[in-house]
């Protein structure tokens, strides 16, 4: 079963600060890699994707790293503010998969004014 | 503008009651799908569909079924409640990928559902 492995389960941290979230996959026919922002009460939002031929991508305050061979991405974002306090969840899906998302198991982060 | 909208956004129900949620996009999108999120479980894919007539299986499809009628509407009918299905429910739609390509999936609010 495809899995992708997700932590930790909820961070917090203070304002300005930079939280990461991991995460880990097995199936090596995944080729592209979106994280998603949920607020309460709505749905995910695309947030930053990254394909696996690069180690880094970033928008704005938000990153990602990707090691692709050990498997493993993670989300950081700079100067973190108390508005980015949401679920953060990282998704996995390859062509094999008829694009179907697999998603981690979610992220809460706190932002602490 | 176009948006993807599920109603209702709130149900409680019965055990062994028949319940459909509804999904509806504006955006033409050729692709749907059907999610239910539980804590520590993230999103599980229920049931998708690529076009009209065609519905398939995800990782958690046991107790409900899908039809696509049209391009806008995908409804996710829960044959017989039961209190495991107890989870908010999303709805989202994407234009068609190709085998190289990855299209965004627009998720809509979602819909809480309670079977009691």
């Amino acid at each position: 079963q495809q899995q992708v492995k997700q932590s930790p389960q909820s961070l917090i941290v203070q304002k300005g600060g930079i939280p990461i979230i991991n995460c880990a996959y097995e199936n090596t026919a995944f080729d592209y890699f979106p994280w998603y922002q949920q607020f309460p009460g709505k749905g995910p939002a695309l947030l930053i994707a990254i394909r696996p031929d690069v180690s880094e991508k970033k928008e704005g305050r938000f990153t990602i790293s990707f090691n692709k061979s050990a498997k493993q991405f993670s989300l950081h974002i700079m100067d973190s503010q108390p508005g980015d306090s949401a679920t953060y969840f990282c998704a996995a899906t390859s062509s094999g998969s008829a694009r179907q998302l697999t998603f981690g198991s979610g992220t809460q982060l706190t932002v602490l004014p | 503008d176009a948006e993807i909208t599920q109603s209702p956004r709130h149900k409680i129900t019965e055990t062994g009651r028949q319940v459909t949620l509804a999904c509806h996009q504006t955006w033409n999108h050729n692709n749907m799908f059907w999610y239910r999120q539980d804590l520590g479980h993230g999103l599980r894919l229920i049931h998708y569909s690529y076009g009209v007539q065609d519905t398939n299986k995800g990782e958690v499809s046991d107790g409900y079924s899908v039809s696509r009628s049209n391009t806008e509407d995908l409804p996710l009918t829960l044959e017989s409640a039961a209190s495991s299905q107890t989870s908010v429910y999303f709805c989202a739609s994407s234009h068609l990928s190709g085998r190289s390509s990855y299209n965004e999936q627009f998720f809509g609010p979602g819909t809480r559902l309670t079977v009691l």
